[in-house]
């Protein structure tokens, strides 16, 4: 059974630029979850969806964004990348909403902003 | 507010030398607490979630416990592959903001 993809692996963009970053959850689950880690302040809820809808936003400004299409197929987005914006991007699925349902991790997006 | 505290924040041990991983927390209405592993340039891997005050659960080398305010993940005769960084997180009330982490336990377990 295939696991959460994420794509691309690793990505080095220009402070300002945007950066667009994908995520196939496991065939079945309907819940996407991103979460961004950094050394610091280790892994911060972005958001998560579910059957299209945003359903939880974490503290966040609005330069991130994302959405999730009828297939669960997510993508998140970060206009004006700002040096602080470097981190692992991780993606994570669900079945489900309920936190009954386990969370499963992709292996990430590298962003580095320079 | 949310908060899990991980400790301590590093551990290196002996192989076979067993050990507990400390994570306390607080939280409104506690919905889940998960345990997972990560190891270098790698996503978090799932290994324990957690419901209710004295309920453990068991895989391998691992025992994860739990009480109202804290769980511990007990290490039982670590091997050099079980060197990781163990993640707590937990999930409150109705769900809303997603899993709240600690900051980690990067675990060393020396042949």
């Amino acid at each position: 059974k295939a696991g959460v993809t994420q794509t691309p692996r690793y990505l080095i963009k220009t402070r300002g630029q945007q950066v667009t970053l994908s995520c196939s959850p496991i065939s079945g689950h309907r819940s996407v979850s991103w979460y961004q880690q950094t050394p610091g302040q280790g892994l911060q809820f972005l958001f998560e969806y579910f059957s299209e809808t945003q359903r939880n936003k974490g503290n966040f400004p609005g330069r991130f964004s994302g959405r999730q299409f009828s297939n669960s197929r997510s993508e998140m987005n970060v206009s004006t990348l700002e040096l602080g914006d470097s981190a692992l991007y991780l993606c994570a699925s669900s079945y489900g909403q309920s936190s009954t349902y386990g969370y499963t991790f992709g292996s990430g997006t590298r962003l580095t902003v320079v | 507010e949310d908060q899990v505290t991980q400790s301590p924040e590093a551990l290196r041990l002996q192989e076979g030398e067993s050990s507990s991983l400390n994570c306390s927390y607080t939280v409104s209405g506690l919905r889940g607490l998960f345990w997972y592993r990560q190891d270098p340039g790698k996503g978090p891997e799932f290994l324990f979630t957690l419901y209710s005050a004295g309920e453990e659960k068991e895989k391998e080398r691992l025992k994860a416990t739990l009480t109202k305010k804290e769980s511990f993940l007990h290490i039982t005769a670590p091997k050099p592959e079980d060197s990781a960084t163990y993640l707590c997180a937990v999930r409150s009330g109705g769900g809303a903001d997603g899993l709240t982490f600690g900051k980690g336990t990067h675990l060393i377990i020396q042949p």
